[in-house]
């Protein structure tokens, strides 16, 4: 079955800075890597996503990179503001004769400093 | 916008009892989803269902089973809770096979003592 790696698990970054969450997975067959941001008390939410025919998607100050070869995917949140703080998933499709499911990295906490 | 509504926000029990989780969506879905999330294990999938009657296990699916009677409902059950079952609950719905995008309610926190 599929397995994500993520890292780092915490980040810090001063306002304003960059901030890359790296991720790799095991499965050649996964072909959508979505990303979510879980807010404190709340459950994740989409905030961007790409597929396997796209190399790198950009939504405003969010980015999403994909290397199909070496099997690895990223986000990247420029000019970071307090906002941002949040823990943040990775995410890949695993999919069996039953169905598609996500199978999701172990999460990176972001904390932005004003 | 989608809605998924998690029944109970806190729930404690105690050992040994049978616990039943309600989540509830209302955009039609086929898609649901279980996973629960514990600090340095990110979100792991229990148990998904891409129809009514219909369920599938996830990676842990020890300890629990679903029930879906109705497209907008799935329940998480519990037969026998345990300490280990300690966790935050998370309910997703999504329109797609793919899982594009995935809605997920705001969890229940279940204490087991």
């Amino acid at each position: 079955g599929e397995n994500v790696e993520q890292h780092p698990s915490t980040l810090s970054v001063q306002e304003g800075d960059s901030a890359v969450i790296k991720c790799t997975y095991s499965d050649s067959a996964s072909n959508y890597f979505p990303w979510y941001k879980q807010e404190l008390g709340k459950g994740p939410q989409l905030i961007i996503d790409i597929r396997s025919n796209v190399g790198e998607k950009k939504d405003q100050r969010i980015a999403v990179t994909l290397n199909k070869t070496a099997k690895h995917f990223s986000l990247h949140i420029t000019e970071t503001q307090p906002e941002d703080s949040a823990v943040y998933f990775c995410a890949a499709t695993s999919s069996n004769q039953a169905g598609t499911a996500l199978i999701f990295g172990k999460g990176t906490t972001l904390s932005v400093s004003s | 916008d989608v809605k998924v509504t998690q029944s109970s926000r806190y729930l404690v029990k105690r050992t040994g009892e049978k616990v039943f989780l309600e989540c509830v969506q209302d955009m039609d879905h086929e898609n649901m989803f279980w996973y629960r999330q514990d600090p340095g294990l990110g979100l792991r999938l229990i148990y998904f269902s891409y129809d009514v009657k219909m369920k599938e296990k996830g990676d842990i699916p020890e300890g629990y089973s679903v029930s879906r009677e109705k497209k907008e409902r799935f329940s998480l059950i519990l037969e026998s809770a345990s300490t280990n079952q300690t966790s935050m609950y998370l309910c997703a719905s999504s329109v797609s096979p793919d899982n594009s995008p995935l809605h997920f309610g705001n969890g229940t926190r279940l204490t087991v003592t």
